[in-house]
């Protein structure tokens, strides 16, 4: 049984747009949620995270949104940029080191 | 400095054979944890060493499957014998501190090692 579910396998945006990127979780004991950022060929690299006692957090382009009651998380990319066609995690913990990861979106941002 | 290293990058081996995946990480990490995505599907967790420890291994899928971490540097994963479902990519991470940093994000990924079983 999937406890985080990224519903979406593609999205295509146009570079200079806002890309958002979904994220379900089934698991209320999660107290950590993560983004990663995957290009071909390469592993996992950490985007931005953010706490169960927050609802938002930003890290220049990049912000997450955090619903509990509806345990949904979104990550925003504004600007869009060219660069960022990638395959983005979504992953979660509770009270381990391990994490549980989506099944990935894939994002392709074209001029 | 260098980042998590994994060998080989690829694997091919036909159905009943045996491979060995290893990975390096970063220096002085003492965390080491192995993770798997199958094609298309979620990256899985598979186990997580402190040092030379085995902290969690609760995603290991079955007694094919032996990881190692002799002197807490370097891993092993030994599939034998290999089957057709354990075909995908095997991901190592590393991070240095222990418990979870996860907003400062030190954990680092290598660039994963794909298995094909045939």
């Amino acid at each position: 049984d999937q406890q985080v579910k990224q519903n979406s396998p593609s999205l295509s945006v146009q570079e200079g747009r806002i890309s958002i990127l979904n994220c379900d979780y089934t698991n209320s004991m999660f107290d950590y949620f993560l983004w990663y950022k995957k290009y071909p060929a390469e592993g996992p690299t950490f985007l931005i995270s953010i706490s169960s006692i927050k609802d938002k957090n930003e890290d220049g382009r990049f912000t997450v949104f955090l619903n509990k009651s509806a345990k949904h998380l979104s990550l925003h990319i504004v600007p869009s940029q060219p660069g960022d066609s990638a395959v983005y995690f979504c992953a979660a913990s509770y009270n381990t080191d391990k994490l549980i990861f989506g099944t990935g979106t894939r994002l392709q941002v074209f001029p | 400095e260098a980042g998590v290293t994994q060998f080989p990058s690829h694997s091919v081996i036909e159905k009943g054979q045996t491979v060995t995946l290893r990975c390096d990480p970063i220096s002085g990490h003492d965390n080491l944890y192995w993770y798997r995505r199958v094609m298309g599907k979620e990256i899985k967790f598979l186990l997580h060493f402190v040092k030379e420890s085995k902290q969690d291994e609760s995603g290991m899928p079955n007694n094919r499957f032996l990881a190692e971490r002799t002197g807490g540097t370097y891993s092993t994963l030994k599939v034998q014998p290999a089957e057709l479902e354990d075909s995908g990519v095997y991901f190592c991470a590393s991070s240095q501190t222990s418990g979870r940093s996860w907003d400062t994000g030190e954990l680092f990924f290598g660039e994963g090692s794909r298995l094909t079983v045939l």
